[in-house]
């Protein structure tokens, strides 16, 4: 069983849409929750980050974190042709070295 | 600031010839560096990581190496490239010992023909 399980789509919605992205993991053990979006040919850059459980809002934005059900979300209101693009959920602890990401899903939204 | 260097930015080598990639960070100290490797349509993955100078630690066995020669320099090195060597390759650094995440490069493109 992978530690972090994430749908690759691809994903496909008209704009103006709600768009909710998902992760389960494994290890109950994760403390640090992100979400990074990359661009096409680009490096993945850092959109969210929370820690332990609850939501967390950044203007369109918002990050869920439920750590009972080891499940993390990113919710896009009004999703823009810009949104379009992949995004990486990664999860880790404290003293850890590394992060674990999981394998993205990439998300297209249409004019 | 805290600013990461990455290139080239494209490169197309042909089999058989060595590889070296080059990574700097500017604006900290002591970073834990990470080389990432991904593929066409795939995830990330994790090739290398150092949490200090001439410390290395491999997470998959392969035809790279890396080396920290410096505190802010990351090199990612071949010495006989293969075709499945051929993506998109990515360093990062990460505050060493604070879980903020990671800052990743801008990536090398790569393929090999």
């Amino acid at each position: 069983q992978k530690e972090v399980e994430q749908d690759p789509g691809p994903l496909s919605v008209p704009e103006g849409a709600i768009v909710s992205l998902n992760c389960t993991y494994s290890n109950s053990a994760f403390q640090y929750f992100m979400w990074y979006r990359q661009y096409s040919r680009k490096g993945p850059e850092l959109l969210m980050y929370t820690y332990s459980s609850g939501n967390k809002e950044d203007g369109r934005f918002t990050a869920q974190v439920d750590k009972s059900s080891k499940y993390i979300s990113l919710f896009i209101r009004d999703s823009q042709p810009s949104d379009s693009a992949t995004y990486l959920c990664a999860l880790t602890f404290q003293g850890a070295q590394k992060l674990v990401f999981g394998q993205g899903t990439r998300l297209t939204i249409n004019p | 600031s805290q600013t990461i260097h990455q290139w080239p930015a494209t490169l197309v080598q042909p089999v058989g010839s060595p590889l070296s990639l080059e990574c700097t960070v500017e604006g900290t100290s002591n970073p834990n560096l990470y080389w990432y490797r991904q593929a066409a349509g795939r995830g990330l993955q994790l090739l290398f990581y150092s949490v200090g100078i001439g410390q290395i630690s491999s997470e998959v066995p392969q035809n790279l190496s890396a080396s920290r020669p410096q505190d802010r320099q990351f090199i990612l090195s071949s010495k006989k490239l293969l075709l499945s060597d051929s993506g998109f390759y990515l360093c990062a650094w990460q505050i060493s010992g604070i879980n903020y995440g990671y800052t990743f490069g801008s990536g090398t493109r790569l393929t090999v023909v």
